[in-house]
């Protein structure tokens, strides 16, 4: 099956700073997703992006999916974009999580 | 409102002891998904299903039970022979034909007395 993997696993973040976070993946795909799961659990689709580039306020995506990679830009940090951020990609039916990096965002 | 209602928000299971948690969707998406997520770690597929009636095991289903007669529920059993039950149990729904795109309730949290 694919295999995802995000980087870096811990990230620490004083208020107003940007960030980047990656997704790399195993083999080819036709839908990749990003996800925010806040510190009581609730995850949030945050893009659908199986290639190019999305915006959304502060966050934005960009998948290169010839490069089997994925970034998330987040700009101007608040704090409450702390939590764990998962990208995801579609094998078969069924959507394979990365280990997520953990913001934590300081203010 | 739409949206996805897992209950209860916290369950504590005996040794030995059969839980069912309990996720209901009414944004009439045809498909449902169960996650287990474990502390520092992604979540891992325990069960979907893409109809009514009809359910397939994911990557880590010993132990669980599922059914789906319902377009909008999809119950998870924790049965005695999960071992290690102790997680926080995700269901999510999408409509199938919108590119899978997942939305997810509020969670579960299991744990053994």
């Amino acid at each position: 099956g694919i295999q995802v993997e995000q980087s870096p696993p811990d990230l620490i973040l004083q208020e107003g700073a940007n960030s980047t976070l990656r997704c790399n993946f195993s083999d080819s795909v036709n839908n990749l997703q990003w996800f925010h799961q806040n510190p009581w659990g609730q995850l949030i689709n945050l893009f659908y992006i199986p290639s190019g580039t999305k915006q959304n306020g502060r966050l934005s995506a960009t998948t290169v999916a010839t490069e089997r990679y994925s970034l998330l830009y987040i700009s101007s940090s608040q704090t409450t974009d702390s939590g764990v951020y998962f990208c995801a990609v579609e094998d078969g039916n069924k959507l394979v999580f990365g280990a997520g990096t953990i913001l934590r965002v300081k203010s | 409102d739409g949206g996805i209602t897992q209950s209860p928000k916290y369950l504590f299971r005996k040794e030995g002891q059969n839980v069912t948690l309990s996720c209901e969707q009414n944004l009439n998406h045809d498909a449902m998904y169960w996650y287990r997520q474990d502390p520092g770690q992604g979540l891992r597929l325990i069960y979907y299903s893409q109809i009514v009636n009809d359910f397939q095991k994911g990557d880590i289903a010993e132990g669980y039970s599922v059914s789906r007669e319902k377009k909008e529920s999809f119950p998870l059993t924790v049965t005695s022979a999960q071992k290690n039950p102790t997680a926080f149990y995700l269901c999510a729904s999408s409509i199938r034909r919108d590119k899978n795109i997942q939305y997810f309730g509020a969670g579960t949290r299991l744990s053994v007395l």
